[in-house]
């Protein structure tokens, strides 16, 4: 059973530059949320997907963005990176109507902006 | 928007005493409760967790216990063991509005097992 998959595993990019992650979710879940963690902090809500569209954001500037695939995967762009950007960007996966039901979280990317 | 709260931010044991990580959280309305363990390097990976019609769960070494009133829940992990030594994060699940399904996490605990 397939667990949660993002791509690449680790990026370098230069200030200013833009970025696409990706994520492919846990078999069987329909649902795709993407957290930035700093070092030393806790996951932080950017945004979450369901059935191809954005449906919770946190507070997060129009800078990033995401997308959903009809195969439940997703992508997170970030447009002109800061250098406060650099984090670590987890990808998480469930089922959206299963309340009681938590996150499966993929290993993630490892961003630097230098 | 939901706000969870988590005490103390590190956290040093010896190898057998017993550890307990507090979080509170602003939303009465959240309903699910989980903990992640995340190890240096690693992705989070969910412990334990308490739906909010329940006021305590077990298992083995871990327990979490929940107070909807005080809007507090903790994690409990008794007999500590140096592999036990991670970060451990608390979290909550939104049920209404813009809050439907979304989790918010704590800022983390970092405990360290000395044997």
């Amino acid at each position: 059973d397939a667990g949660v998959t993002q791509s690449p595993t680790h990026l370098i990019k230069t200030r200013g530059q833009q970025v696409t992650l990706r994520c492919s979710p846990k078999s069987g879940h329909d649902t795709v949320s993407w957290y930035q963690q700093a070092l030393g902090q806790g996951p932080q809500f950017i945004f979450q997907y369901y059935e191809e569209e954005e449906r919770q954001r946190g507070n997060f500037p129009d800078r990033f963005s995401g997308h959903q695939f009809p195969n439940y995967s997703s992508e997170l762009n970030v447009n002109a990176l800061l250098l406060g950007d650099s984090a670590l960007y987890l990808c998480a996966s469930s089922l959206r109507d299963r309340v009681f039901y938590g996150y499966t979280f993929g290993s993630g990317t490892r961003l630097t902006v230098v | 928007g939901e706000n969870v709260e988590q005490h103390p931010s590190t956290l040093s044991v010896q190898e057998g005493d017993s550890a307990v990580i507090k979080c509170t959280y602003s939303d009465s309305a959240s309903n699910y409760f989980p903990w992640y363990k995340q190890e240096l390097g690693k992705r989070p990976q969910l412990i334990i967790d308490i739906r909010s019609n329940v006021g305590e769960k077990k298992d083995q070494r871990i327990a979490v216990t929940l107070n909807k009133t005080a809007k507090h829940f903790s994690l409990h992990i008794t007999e500590t063991q140096p592999e036990d030594s991670a970060v451990y994060f608390c979290a909550a699940k939104g049920t209404g509005g813009t809050s439907y399904g979304k989790l918010t996490f704590g800022q983390g605990t970092i405990l360290t097992v000395h044997p």
